[in-house]
């Protein structure tokens, strides 16, 4: 069935470095996903998302990658900075539906 | 934020009384979204509005009712609450529904006693 997980539920960093985190999806049908980060007593604020016609796509320190191949989904933080510690989800729409399925979610910690 | 307002932001009930839950929006958005979340489960849908009136079952909707009379609202109904539904639930909303991201409201943390 669909399942959208993540392969780390913790991830800690250190400021200014890089910080990756993944997500594999299980729907090959899936050809758009998006990234949200999540803050502590808030909803969910969209980031980034990628359509299935491309494998790359980046934003402001932000990038996602897309390998179609394998079904998984990356988000790479560049100098990674406190304000970033959230929890980020990844989630996977199939076209037509009118629904996403949400990964559970990695938690980002950035040391000082 | 994305014009969305939840209301209220925090309740405490309990087992067996009824709750209802608001979202508000302000972007004219056709689809609305109702998603409880909870540790270890992510986020699951419980119900979404597809427009005034039109409303569809998600994968979590056994305990719930939704109503929308009209595009900036859309109302869950806990018909009669129970403990399992203790839970923070979040509304979300779209322009297009498919292919689009959605935009979440600041939740509602529930608490059934």
């Amino acid at each position: 069935g669909e399942s959208v997980g993540l392969h780390l539920p913790t991830l800690s960093v250190q400021e200014g470095d890089n910080s990756i985190i993944n997500c594999a999806y299980s729907n090959s049908a899936s050809d758009y996903f998006i990234w949200y980060k999540q803050e502590s007593g808030k909803g969910p604020q969209f980031i980034i998302d990628i359509r299935s016609n491309m494998d790359k796509r980046q934003g402001q320190r932000v990038t996602v990658l897309l390998n179609k191949t394998v079904k998984h989904l990356s988000l790479q933080i560049a100098a990674t900075q406190p304000g970033d510690s959230a929890v980020y989800f990844c989630a996977e729409n199939k076209g037509g539906s009118e629904k996403l399925v949400f990964g559970k979610g990695t938690k980002l910690t950035v040391n000082p | 934020d994305a014009g969305i307002t939840q209301s209220p932001r925090h309740k405490v009930t309990e087992t067996g009384t009824p709750v209802t839950l608001r979202c508000h929006q302000t972007e004219n958005h056709r689809y609305m979204y109702w998603y409880r979340q909870d540790p270890g489960h992510g986020l699951r849908l419980i119900h979404y509005s597809y427009g005034v009136k039109d409303t569809d079952k998600g994968e979590v909707s056994d305990g719930y009712s939704v109503s929308r009379s009209k595009t900036e609202d859309f109302l869950l109904t806990l018909e009669s609450a129970t403990s399992s539904q203790t839970s923070v639930y979040f509304c979300a909303i779209s322009d297009r529904g498919d292919g689009q991201p959605q935009h979440f409201g600041d939740g509602t943390r529930l608490s059934i006693l």
